[in-house]
């Protein structure tokens, strides 16, 4: 089944503790990329990247760091989580950047303390 | 930067009324265009998009948009919701000044009454 994965889905962790949120799709897709979503913002985007070793900042990327060194594979890295970074993540991957659908991870729900 | 504004953040109507969401978005050059939705406790899914060409776009579930150029626009409809449609509906573009990045709107709730 074409998907896209995230771990883990929920998570609670306290200030400046490094994690780690795994993203992983089996369609072959080019593109990936996180964003966050928080009540009455909608969804924002924090990296995203158009191929293996390529990388870029999206809206909101303070605080957070990614990498690319395989083509399923985009993990999301908080070197140091602050409360702020509480929200609901999700990973999303397309065959393109411009003209094809997103595909959507079921989304990991963070909550710093 | 490229900005979407959804102007109903909620919405409740009862089964068979029309539905009618706002999107404007704040690049005048090209762009592409997309409704996604999210059912609750689910992820995004695609519900219609628009690149080129009939600026009237139909997707799954009976919705549809239009691309209205000139007003920056591009809102969603179906004449006749359901209570399955019960959901938050997210209008996003790419393209113009934002070039690769999805630029997504704050969403709308919508609440269908059975």
């Amino acid at each position: 089944e074409a998907q896209v994965t995230q771990n883990p889905r929920y998570l609670i962790t306290v200030t400046g503790k490094k994690l780690t949120v795994t993203c992983s799709q089996n369609m072959n897709h080019e593109y990936m990329s996180w964003y966050r979503q928080d009540p009455g913002l909608g969804l924002r985007q924090i990296y995203y990247s158009m191929n293996v070793e390529v990388t870029d900042k999206g809206d909101v990327p303070e605080g957070y760091k990614v990498s690319r060194k395989e083509k399923r594979n985009f993990p999301l890295i908080l070197e140091s989580p602050s409360p702020n970074q509480t929200s609901l993540y999700f990973c999303a991957s397309s065959a393109g950047a411009y003209y094809n659908e997103q595909f959507f991870g079921p989304g990991t729900r963070l909550t710093v303390l | 930067a490229q900005s979407v504004s959804q102007h109903n953040h909620h919405v409740i109507l009862s089964e068979a009324a029309s539905l009618e969401l706002g999107c404007n978005y704040s690049y005048g050059g090209t762009v592409n265009l997309f409704w996604y939705v999210q059912y609750p406790g689910q992820h995004l899914q695609l519900l219609l998009k628009y690149f080129s060409g009939d600026p009237l776009v139909k997707g799954i579930k009976g919705f549809e948009a239009e691309f209205i150029k000139s007003k920056f626009s591009f809102n969603l409809r179906k004449p006749s919701v359901q209570w399955s449609d019960t959901a938050e509906y997210f209008c996003a573009v790419n393209g113009g000044n934002a070039g690769n990045m999805l630029t997504f709107g704050g969403g709308t709730r919508l609440m269908v009454k059975p």
